[in-house]
């Protein structure tokens, strides 16, 4: 089975301070991970993906997590918020490379990133 | 190249009625997934298409269907529409390859029902 858990429902900073979304992960199976982004009425967009290559995966618009396996996590940061980063971004979860079909996306409940001027 | 397209984007139902969205995948790609979208549940994986074959199933009752046809269009169907299926339906498309595939996600369509 499989599960994640966003540890935090609501974030928020001041723009052009660091970004931390927090995320947590149980898998029976290897994983592969997830960052994707949905801003109001709009459609979900990848950020980045771990699928068992490099631990410190890089995304767009400066976004980027680091898998770590001996704590399940695979938090997302950014180093400086900007006013357009503000939007819902939800942690996936799916079976990684090797461990059968990968079809079924599990999301976390979604962490609402608010950037104050 | 064109993104994932649904239609319609907004739909008005009562309840005990039926209805089909339709979700048209980038070109090229073999897999289309299905998912609701509510603010108490979050994203819920509904089911997977691939080749015209269901291949992956989520924990929703019976009333929820889908299909895929030969040029990869996916629908889905509600029967017998419930109040607690008012949700925002997002389709996905993938090239369905062994191993995790990026999904491009469609903008949805939003299903109110009275």
């Amino acid at each position: 089975a499989q599960s994640v858990t966003q540890l935090d429902s609501h974030v928020s900073v001041s723009e052009g301070t660091p970004v931390l979304l927090r995320c947590n992960y149980s898998s029976s199976y290897s994983p592969s991970l997830f960052w994707y982004v949905q801003h109001p009425n709009k459609g979900l967009q990848l950020l980045l993906k771990y699928t068992s290559a490099a631990t410190l995966v890089k995304g767009i618009n400066g976004f980027e997590a680091e898998f770590k396996k001996s704590e399940t996590s695979f938090h997302l940061t950014k180093p400086s918020a900007h006013m357009s980063d503000a939007a819902e971004y939800f942690c996936v979860v799916t079976r990684g490379v090797g461990s059968g079909n990968t079809g079924k996306l599990i999301f976390g409940q979604g962490t609402t990133l608010q950037v104050k001027p | 190249k064109a993104g994932v397209t649904q239609t319609p984007r907004y739909l008005i139902k009562t309840r005990g009625q039926q209805v089909t969205l339709s979700c048209s995948p980038i070109s090229g790609h073999r897999s289309v997934s299905w998912y609701q979208q509510t603010p108490g549940q979050g994203l819920q994986f509904l089911f997977e298409y691939f080749s015209e074959t269901q291949r992956n199933k989520g924990n929703f009752p019976g009333r929820f269907s889908g299909r895929q046809f030969s040029n990869s269009r996916s629908e889905m169907n509600v029967s017998t529409l419930e109040l607690g299926d008012s949700a925002l339906y997002l389709c996905a498309s993938s090239l369905g390859l062994a191993g995790p595939n990026e999904q491009f996600f469609g903008p949805g369509t939003r299903l109110t029902v009275l």
